[in-house]
């Protein structure tokens, strides 16, 4: 069967420090990717999303960035963090089959 | 731009009532739509999807609609239990290999 790992579970950072959230999806081959960020209340915002080894869109401009070394890991990055980067961050896979699956996400927090 | 919109309110019911939640849209075709459950904390969980094709689909005590010319998808939860208390996304999807655009999401609570 089919598991996605996120990690670290939570995260707390100073504004200004570099980012870097790694997913990694067990038991299928070529996924579709997703990021996703909710914050408080809100809704999920799609942050970027990957067909392909390498193939990287992006939906929101802002100063994160994605990329897919491998075919199931997905990374999320952060030169420099901004306290508008808190929030939840999720990662999900499809198979193609239109459904997506989620991760257990990550509590981000800067100060 | 394409335009989600779910119940405004939390929604509040009694336990073995059934909880219908909408999800209306705009300036959008989907080819699918999907509902998710999302636990405070937790990741969303898928529940249904729906093509573009189909009135309605059913799963155990839960039903979904699609009305392409409303643009409007009904969820209706039936025998509603307080462990069905969760925030309920909805979802589109114009092709097999699309992103997904998710809805705001609607509180139930069921109250016993």
């Amino acid at each position: 069967s089919q598991t996605i790992h996120q990690w670290p579970a939570t995260l707390v950072q100073p504004v200004g420090s570099p980012l870097s959230l790694e997913c990694t999806v067990e038991g299928t081959s070529n996924p579709n990717l997703y990021w996703y960020r909710q914050a408080a209340g809100r809704g999920l915002q799609l942050l970027f999303y990957s067909v392909g080894i390498g193939q990287i869109s992006s939906e929101v401009p802002q100063n994160l960035s994605a990329s897919r070394p491998q075919d199931r890991q997905f990374i999320l990055s952060s030169k420099k963090l901004l306290l508008s980067d808190s929030g939840f961050y999720l990662c999900a896979w499809s198979p193609g089959t239109n459904a997506q699956y989620f991760g257990p996400g990550t509590r981000l927090t800067v100060l | 731009s394409q335009k989600i919109e779910q119940n405004s309110e939390a929604l509040n019911i009694q336990e073995g009532k059934t909880a219908t939640l909408t999800c209306n849209y705009t300036n959008y075709s989907p080819a699918y739509l999907q509902w998710y459950r999302q636990d405070p904390g937790r990741g969303p969980v898928f529940l249904l999807l729906i093509r573009e094709n189909e009135k309605e689909k059913r799963k155990e005590r839960l039903k979904v609609t699609f009305d392409t010319t409303l643009k409007q998808s009904l969820f209706h939860i039936t025998a509603s239990q307080p462990a069905d208390s969760a925030t309920y996304l909805c979802a589109l999807m114009k092709t097999s290999y699309d992103k997904v655009i998710f809805g705001p999401g609607t509180s139930l609570s069921v109250i016993p």
